[in-house]
């Protein structure tokens, strides 16, 4: 079982309206984790980092909150343009000598006009 | 300019032939990895290497092969592709192994077994 689920599998919203993506984890002892953007035929791309003691950073429109005694984070995303059409990823490291990242499957952001 | 390159970005290949997708880093990196990327899936780790002559399996290591002769590249080998390896595949370093460090990606490779 994926220690990292990620929910809506997929989402179409307009442009200019908001959404909020969420990130579930079981990976523990807990070090940090990343939301990154995937544009279509790209390589991942990183928006933010939070480790145990933060619980919101942003990064322009993209807003990421973590509540880590709950093990859940959420992305969301204001004013919504076309470009942020994309996969957004939730990428959980833990606390272990392994050096391993777990990575959620994503979810696909669609914007229409 | 910081990059992950790779390379080819698209192969089809038959099964059995013998294939070796690049990948190299600018940034003086110490680690780096290998990842496959299927629908439906979490980016699942195939190889990784520390440093120099220094690498270990991931997640799903089989039917691959990887060699760090020198820092900046990391060639991702597969003897004898079969149908199940077509897959979208990408290279990433940081600067070290711990986790606290930025990752990055390289561009993709798509490869198509038949």
């Amino acid at each position: 079982k994926n220690q990292v689920e990620q929910s809506p599998q997929s989402l179409i919203i307009l442009e200019g309206k908001n959404c909020t993506l969420q990130c579930n984890y079981t990976v523990s002892p807990f070090s940090n984790l990343r939301w990154y953007k995937q544009d279509t035929g790209r390589g991942p791309v990183s928006l933010t980092i939070m480790t145990f003691s933060e619980n919101t950073k942003s990064n322009g429109r993209y807003t990421a909150t973590l509540d880590a005694d709950t093990k859940q984070s959420s992305l969301h995303i204001t004013a919504s343009q076309l470009s942020d059409s994309a996969s957004y990823i939730c990428v959980v490291s833990r606390r272990s000598n392994d050096y391993k990242l777990s990575f959620g499957a994503g979810t696909t952001v669609t914007v229409r006009a | 300019e910081a990059q992950v390159t790779q390379n080819p970005r698209y192969l089809i290949t038959v099964t059995g032939k013998k294939l070796t997708v690049t990948c190299s880093q600018n940034m003086n990196h110490e680690y780096m990895s290998w990842y496959r990327q299927d629908p439906g899936l979490g980016l699942r780790q195939i190889y990784y290497s520390m440093n120099v002559e220094v690498t270990d399996k991931g997640d799903v290591p089989e039917g691959y092969k990887v060699s760090r002769k020198e820092k900046r590249n990391f060639p991702l080998i597969l003897e004898s592709p079969s149908p199940n390896q077509t897959s979208l595949y990408f290279c990433a370093s940081r600067q070290k192994a711990d986790r606290s460090y930025e990752q990055y990606f390289g561009p993709g490779t798509r490869l198509t077994v038949t």
